[in-house]
């Protein structure tokens, strides 16, 4: 059974780079049959899709979050990886990282995610 | 970006209740669309896809429909595990988009 698990710093002051590895056991990120997105939720607030990656590496962002997103894959390691720069406050929210899959040439439903990590944006 | 209207935002709601949900669609997605229940302090779940498809595993009280752009999760008769936040989304076009939720609250 596929397990995600977000970790990085809890905390990030206004302005800097917010940097988070979501690490995948049972699965591979490698494999052909999913892709890996990121998902955030302000606290109180509902869910806010930032982009995702396939296993080949192509990368889809959210336009309001694209000047400053980042998704990366690492296969070797099995984990995915998400950078935000220039954060603020509004950027304050848990990040869950999430498999997605994918079946007849297309992407679709996130069949699996991570407990979810809270990250604080303040000084 | 598509957006996703999901009402009511609030269901107060007893056990045994049939509750249902609607999602509408700005644009056609096809039957592109999930719903996902979450709890608090949990990431969400997968309960359908596909508009209609039931997630393995996921209670067979739980079901999906859809007309045009509007989809419905209905849940036949209220159980003390589903109250919960419920929410849709959408993967027909990029970026995906989710409604704002239904919270279904003890009644």
């Amino acid at each position: 059974q596929v397990q995600l698990q977000e970790s990085g710093p809890g905390l990030v002051k206004p302005s800097e780079t917010l940097s988070l590895t979501c690490t995948v056991s049972g699965d591979s990120t490698s494999s052909n049959n999913y892709y890996w997105g990121w998902i955030r939720q302000p606290p109180g607030k509902g869910l806010e899709w930032i982009g995702i990656i396939y296993s080949f590496g192509r990368t889809y962002y959210n336009p309001s979050l694209e000047s400053r997103v980042t998704i990366s894959g690492d296969t070797s390691k099995n984990r995915v990886s998400l950078r935000l720069n220039s954060v603020t406050g509004a950027d304050t929210a848990v990040y869950y990282c999430a498999r997605g899959r994918t079946y007849n040439s297309g992407w679709h439903e996130f069949d699996a995610w991570g407990q979810g990590t809270l990250v604080t944006v303040s000084s | 970006d598509i957006q996703m209207t999901q009402s009511p935002s609030t269901l107060s709601a007893s056990v045994g209740d049939r509750v249902t949900i609607t999602c509408r669609a700005s644009q056609n997605i096809r039957s592109w669309l999930a719903w996902y229940q979450q709890k608090p302090g949990t990431a969400p779940k997968l309960l359908i896809y596909a508009a209609s498809t039931l997630e393995s595993g996921v209670p067979s009280r739980f079901s999906g429909s859809a007309s045009g752009t509007e989809f419905i999760l209905t849940i036949s008769s209220l159980q003390p595990d589903d109250f919960a936040t419920y929410y849709c989304q959408q993967y027909e076009s990029y970026p995906a988009t989710f409604g704002g939720g239904t919270k279904v609250e003890i009644k």
